[in-house]
């Protein structure tokens, strides 16, 4: 299997800030890497896909880059909404796996 | 807009089964079925492909879970035997609906809770 892992397990910033959340894969996997953002009580929501494909909805501040093992999540200006827990995801091959998660929550 | 219809939650006892429903507006590439168990995260347990009535799961549920649709109502299912309380989880159908490679819509999540 596949084994994602995700860095920090958490973190705290405030409204504005530009945050960074890595996402490492145990093998190459291309650019099948998705990400999801959780609030809590919600289902996740598909966020990134393909490693940097903004899905529809959500703002330009969110940004995906990486390719191979080594794949990376950027929030430019944080803003109220975006605290939440967000989730990398392979699709390169079965069984698909997800990182542990990243908390972003409020300095 | 497409939208996604699942089941409720479940309370059920040791070595039970459940039967999560799942009901999708728009055609479906694949049904995943994902659980978040708390404590540990999310967790991919399988996924039903509707074009060829195939179905994947994850290793360590292999001989406990169905996936599958019924194909008179085109409602999609997941049923979990001889449940645990390490079972206990919110289960998700999250279906591939444009993007074969990921999870474009989730469910609103059923709660299984396992108890005796």
């Amino acid at each position: 299997d596949i084994q994602m892992t995700q860095s920090p397990s958490s973190l705290s910033a405030s409204i504005g800030d530009s945050v960074t959340i890595s996402c490492r894969a145990s093998q190459s996997i291309s650019v099948y890497l998705n990400w999801y953002q959780q609030k809590p009580g919600e289902a996740p929501k598909l966020l990134i896909y393909s490693g940097s494909s903004l899905q529809r909805g959500f703002p330009e501040r969110f940004s995906g880059s990486g390719s191979g093992t080594h794949f990376t999540l950027s929030i430019n200006g944080l803003q109220a909404e975006d605290f939440a827990t967000y989730y990398c995801q392979q699709s390169s091959g079965f069984p698909r796996t997800f990182g542990q998660g990243t908390n972003v929550e409020v300095k | 807009q497409v939208q996604v219809e699942q089941s409720g939650a479940e309370v059920k006892k040791p070595g039970a089964s459940v039967k999560v429903s799942c009901k999708v507006s728009g055609h479906t590439l694949r049904m995943h079925w994902v659980r978040h168990v708390p404590g540990i995260g999310l967790e991919w347990m399988g996924t039903f492909n509707p074009e060829n009535d195939e179905a994947t799961y994850v290793e360590k549920l292999e001989g406990r879970v169905t996936m599958a649709e019924d194909p008179s109502t085109g409602t999609a299912f997941m049923e979990l035997r001889s449940l645990t309380s390490d079972d206990t989880a919110i289960y998700y159908c999250a279906p591939s609906l444009v993007h074969y490679d990921a999870f474009d819509l989730w469910g609103h999540g059923s709660m299984v809770t396992v108890s005796s």
